[in-house]
């Protein structure tokens, strides 16, 4: 059965600290991992991974990707308060499903 | 450009009784997905929809039914509801299924 697997499960950090949040996956068909952000709602997209060792990069969030052993990182820096939420992890298969497998969140709090 | 948009954003409804949920998709996107949100928990897949066509549908009883129209817009159907269908629904677009999916608000189904 595919699996998306989070950890830790929730965090709390001061700011200006740096996080570091895990996602490993066992997918049958691996096409790519996508990091969200959720707030209240809607997930908010943060990044696509598709090929391994190559780290995308946004402000203070960066994500990088190992096909090889099954995982991503997600990291954030200089931690603001705006970034506590939920980090979701989700893995899209290569069938013509779309369907997104997601992790059960990573919930992240910043203390001022 | 207007995001994907969901509506309504809050339901209540009686057990037993009949729910329609609506959302429009990115234009120039021609797949549509929903997923259930259950509090604490990752989206899960319901079904997706591409061109009109059901591509893939999650483990959800038949009482879940859903359509996409000739503007791409869906519709999601839940028939005999029960208290376990409260939930978030999401709705997520993205240009063939297989591209960065993006999210509504959702809408919160409480049911009583």
């Amino acid at each position: 059965e595919d699996k998306v697997v989070q950890s830790p499960l929730s965090l709390v950090v001061h700011e200006g600290d740096t996080v570091t949040l895990n996602c490993s996956y066992e997918v049958t068909n691996f096409r790519s991992l996508l990091w969200y952000k959720q707030e209240k709602k809607a997930p908010t997209f943060l990044f696509m991974l598709t090929s391994s060792g190559i780290e995308k990069k946004s402000g203070r969030l960066s994500s990088i990707l190992d096909k090889k052993e099954l995982f991503s990182i997600l990291n954030i820096t200089a931690t603001q308060t705006g970034d506590s939420a939920i980090y979701l992890c989700a893995v899209l298969g290569s069938g013509n499903t779309g369907k997104l497998i997601f992790g059960q969140g990573t919930t992240l709090q910043v203390k001022p | 450009d207007a995001g994907v948009t969901q509506s309504p954003t809050h339901l209540i409804k009686t057990r037993g009784q009949h729910v329609t949920l609506r959302c429009s998709p990115i234009s120039g996107h021609k797949s549509v997905s929903w997923y259930q949100q259950v509090l604490g928990q990752g989206p899960q897949f319901i079904f997706q929809y591409y061109e009109k066509e059901e591509r893939g549908r999650g483990n959800f009883p038949d009482r879940f039914s859903a359509r996409q129209f000739p503007n791409y817009s869906s519709e999601l159907n839940v028939n005999a509801l029960l208290l376990g269908d409260s939930a978030l629904y999401l709705c997520a677009s993205s240009l063939v299924g297989y591209t960065e999916a993006f999210f509504g608000q959702g809408t919160r189904l409480t049911v009583v």
